[in-house]
């Protein structure tokens, strides 16, 4: 069974550094890409950028390149995303998502991570 | 890179039939894909490559395309078929967008 399973919720300061992780199992984690997406409250979805676990490669929206960075490391299945110094408009609910092997669609989503910042 | 644009409603009975648009310069060359999600939970994959369902999603959706609008048909809306429903695309260098949501009410 393929699962992303991501890790728990965060509450953090202004100016704060933050990794969050999104574990993957049931399938070959290097194969296949995987996104971020964000949700702000009562917003809807935007997508962050995505990483292809086998080779490192990295593609970001426009509006996150350089708030944020993607990574991953493919000997314990996992990829992340964090942030250097924090703001208050990070908080959100962020998603990874498992992009379809053969087209564009993000087939399986890991259970979301509440990231709340606040002074 | 795009944009793709959405009704922020869409109101039906049940058993009726629900149509939800979804409208980009780029849907003609690029594929669309639908989300539902219901409050509190992740999004699902409902529709992929405009008119693919994805197994375990009911026969009651189904996609389509036409020029620059895709379109998210659920058959025989049922009440637990209300939640926010999102349409995503990519554009040739494999940069995703998302619509903006449409919210689903079962009156």
């Amino acid at each position: 069974e393929v699962q992303l399973v991501q890790s728990g919720a965060e509450v953090k300061k202004p100016g704060e550094s933050l990794k969050i992780s999104c574990k993957g199992s049931g399938y070959s984690f290097t194969s296949y890409w995987i996104g971020w997406v964000r949700q702000m409250p009562g917003k809807g979805l935007e997508w962050m950028g995505i990483i292809y676990p086998g080779d490192s490669d990295t593609r970001y929206s426009p509006s996150f390149q350089g708030q944020v960075t993607i990574s991953a490391d493919k000997s314990i299945s996992t990829a992340y995303l964090q942030w250097s110094s924090l703001k208050a408009s990070d908080t959100a609910m962020y998603y990874c998502a498992r992009r379809d092997g053969y087209n564009y669609g993000l087939d399986y989503w890991g259970q979301g991570t509440l990231v709340t910042v606040s002074s | 890179s795009y944009e793709l644009t959405q009704p922020p409603s869409v109101s039906v009975s049940p058993g009726q039939t629900a149509r939800i648009t979804c409208s980009g310069d780029a849907l003609p060359k690029q594929y669309a894909y639908w989300y539902q999600q219901k409050p509190g939970q992740a999004p699902v994959l409902v529709i992929y490559k405009d008119s693919e369902r994805p197994s375990g999603i009911p026969e009651r959706f189904s996609g389509s395309s036409s020029g620059t609008t895709v379109t998210l048909t659920i058959s025989g809306v049922q009440a637990e078929d209300e939640a926010d429903y999102y349409c995503q695309s990519a554009d040739s260098s494999g940069t995703y967008v998302f619509g903006g949501g449409t919210k689903l009410t079962v009156l």
